[in-house]
């Protein structure tokens, strides 16, 4: 049962190149959710899914874009990295609103 | 915008004593969440509070949802090493997919 499941791990990209994130959940959830993680700042949402077909802004969305594959995938793509996103992302997932959240152990990124 | 306050930012205690956290709000919410992250990991659910008043425990957690709805606290009782980490609350209010994340606090056990 690996619940939700991250890819890469790690990743050092150059300011303007270009990267997906990808993120799958095996527990039928119906919601999915990307969070950036900074010091002291804890975990900002980046953008949600809240069904298959669905996505929307979250609080800081600038500079990123989601794909809601299918219900078990959604990706967070990069288009032209800046240093400022320089951080760990993580993929979260849950049944249905105000439900708890799963998360996945994250994607260590960092641009130079 | 929400304001969401979670004290103390960092603490250092001895194996074996008692931890109190917090997280206080601005305005009222129908859930709390308690998550723990260890370094290099995702956080993990705790515990899940959605009646105000609610105290719930989880072994040596205990955690109570505030009966104003602005506030809880998570309580670790004798703590032990392995205790070390990040814990976050989060709340949302009802209806909606977005959660609000605390800053954080860092726990530090010393054997």
């Amino acid at each position: 049962n690996a619940g939700v499941t991250q890819t890469p791990k790690f990743q050092v990209l150059k300011t303007g190149q270009s990267m997906t994130l990808q993120c799958a959940q095996d527990m039928n959830h119906n919601s999915m959710y990307w969070y950036r993680q900074d010091p002291g700042m804890g975990l900002r949402l980046i953008y949600y899914s809240a069904s298959e077909g669905t996505t929307d802004k979250g609080e800081v969305p600038n500079g990123y874009n989601v794909s809601r594959l299918n219900k078990r995938e959604f990706s967070l793509r990069l288009e032209s990295a800046a240093p400022s996103q320089t951080s760990v992302y993580f993929c979260a997932s849950d049944r249905d609103r105000d439900q708890p959240q799963h998360f996945g152990d994250g994607t260590r990124l960092s641009i130079l | 915008g929400q304001q969401l306050n979670q004290s103390p930012q960092s603490m250092f205690i001895q194996e074996g004593e008692d931890v109190s956290m917090n997280c206080t709000s601005s305005s009222i919410f129908n859930t709390w969440l308690w998550y723990k992250q260890d370094p290099g990991e995702g956080p993990v659910l705790l515990i899940a509070l959605y009646k105000a008043g609610e105290l719930t425990s989880n072994g040596r957690l205990t955690a109570q949802f505030g009966i104003t709805r602005k506030d809880s606290f998570l309580n670790i009782s004798a703590s032990i090493p392995s205790d070390v980490g990040i814990y976050f609350c989060a709340y949302t209010t009802s209806g909606t997919y977005k959660y609000i994340f605390g800053t954080g606090t860092r726990l530090k056990v010393l054997a």
